[in-house]
């Protein structure tokens, strides 16, 4: 197992197409997160999942987001009608649920809006 | 809630030298851990040095190490010998985890640029 794998790297849609990204987190690894990154910010946290429960969204995630793990391995985040606004980095991360542990990332896919 | 500030836009260190990145933290949880994430232009997030609220002693990892003042609820990061590898944005960040959330809090990052 090489860490944390994103899929596309990157991604340039117009405005208004639907994209998916793809993550696979370290198989051991029971806690799956996304985070969206804009340029001179920290990574802002979007929803996480432990096995295929998503538990938390926040309300950055708007109706336009959807995130699944449907088999509690590897996860999709989908944004519909895209705007020049979800241009970004989309970073996934998966732990351990143990409190003193930190995430592994994935390179991330850097989304761009035209 | 938890926060991370980090007050260092930027910082510029030579080569061979030492730098200290700041970063203070606030939570009313007793128990919580910090770490330190070393995010390079390609983009990815790669893990550094991780200090626990009840470790007695400061983490150290190779040329970083922590130096974790409680009281002061700072977690500052100490890079020893400076690389022109290690020019690059830093991240602070805690965990926050409870019984209905469990996320990473980051800081806004400092860009540290390593000059020959």
């Amino acid at each position: 197992d090489t860490g944390v794998s994103q899929d596309p790297r990157h991604k340039i849609t117009k405005r208004g197409q639907n994209v998916t990204f793809r993550c696979d987190p370290i198989s051991e690894h029971n806690r799956l997160y996304w985070y969206r990154q804009t340029l001179g910010q920290g990574p802002e946290f979007l929803t996480y999942f432990q096995n295929e429960a998503q538990l938390e969204k926040s309300r950055l995630l708007s109706d336009r987001f959807s995130a699944e793990r449907p088999k509690g391995s590897f996860s999709t985040l989908e944004i519909q009608r895209t705007e020049q606004g979800d241009s970004a980095m989309y970073l996934c991360a998966s732990s351990l649920d143990d409190p003193n542990y930190g995430y592994t990332f994935g390179s991330g896919t850097r989304l761009t809006v035209v | 809630a938890q926060k991370i500030t980090q007050t260092q836009p930027g910082m510029f260190v030579q080569e061979k030298e030492a730098v200290t990145l700041d970063c203070t933290y606030d939570t009313s949880d007793p128990s919580y851990g910090l770490f330190w994430y070393k995010q390079p232009s390609s983009g990815e997030m790669i893990f550094l040095i991780y200090q626990g609220s009840y470790d007695q002693q400061n983490a150290t990892e190779g040329r970083y190490s922590l130096n974790f003042q409680k009281a002061r609820k700072s977690a500052n990061l100490v890079i020893s010998a400076s690389q022109l590898g290690d020019s690059a944005m830093y991240f602070c960040a805690m965990r926050e985890k409870s019984y209905n959330t469990d996320k990473l809090i980051f800081g806004t990052g400092t860009r540290l640029q390593v000059f020959p």
